[in-house]
């Protein structure tokens, strides 16, 4: 099934700001947008934004979701240590009946 | 607090079915969808399919005659059954209700 498109990494210094994107079609991102979830080595996914971009409890503010069209971004700000993880985006596809991921990006802080 | 428990690792051979479970607690457990997602060691996040809160189903088209998710609602648990498995199912098994709470993930591998 198709994916969502994800570049493999990104990198950053730290304090600096990072931009994830998460490209899709009209049938997916398009029509209902994308959630985002982090992933740190060795644990389960953590979501970061719903799919209408609003952050659940406790995610921290610097980080912020938005969409433009069939792509979805996740803006990171103030780059920390504990940033450093792999960002999948997801969508429901509405012409395939199937949640879709992205393929992941490694945010690398340094 | 929402919590979701899986079973344990699991080590099966080719042809082999494995049937992981995911037990709910915190929460109305009819009231919610509950998905099922795998990872390959090194790879990303596969959606398998859903349990609607209404009981039914979706499977991800790849999946489609191979994967089986029912429920017990006495024990809010869910079920997700895997036939004729290969070595490419080697994998995290991981259940996740809507995607805001996730179980520990259970690890299947697959060798003869």
């Amino acid at each position: 099934q198709a994916g969502l498109t994800q570049p493999p990494s990104v990198s950053r210094s730290l304090r600096q700001t990072a931009t994830l994107t998460c490209t899709g079609n009209s049938n997916n991102v398009g029509n209902q947008g994308a959630a985002w979830l982090q992933q740190h080595q060795g644990q389960p996914p953590k979501l970061l934004s719903y799919r209408n971009n609003d952050r659940p409890s406790g995610i921290s503010e610097r980080l912020s979701a938005s969409r433009s069209g069939n792509t979805a971004s996740l803006t990171i700000t103030g780059l920390q240590p504990e940033d450093e993880a792999d960002y999948y985006c997801s969508a429901w596809d509405t012409s395939l009946s199937a949640w879709v991921f992205g393929g992941g990006t490694r945010l690398t802080v340094l | 607090q929402v919590q979701l428990v899986q079973s344990g690792a699991e080590v099966k051979k080719p042809g082999a079915s494995v049937k992981v479970s995911c037990k709910a607690s915190g929460y109305t457990f009819t009231s919610y969808y509950v998905h099922w997602v795998r990872q390959a060691p090194g790879q990303g996040l596969e959606w398998m399919g859903v349990m609607t809160p209404s009981g039914s189903t979706i499977y991800a088209q790849k999946f489609q005659g191979r994967v089986t998710m029912t429920r017990d609602t006495s024990t809010s648990t869910v079920y997700m059954d895997l036939s004729s498995l290969r070595s490419e199912d080697t994998a995290v098994y991981y259940c996740a209700r809507d995607w805001s709470y996730w179980g520990q993930g259970a690890l299947v591998t697959v060798s003869s």
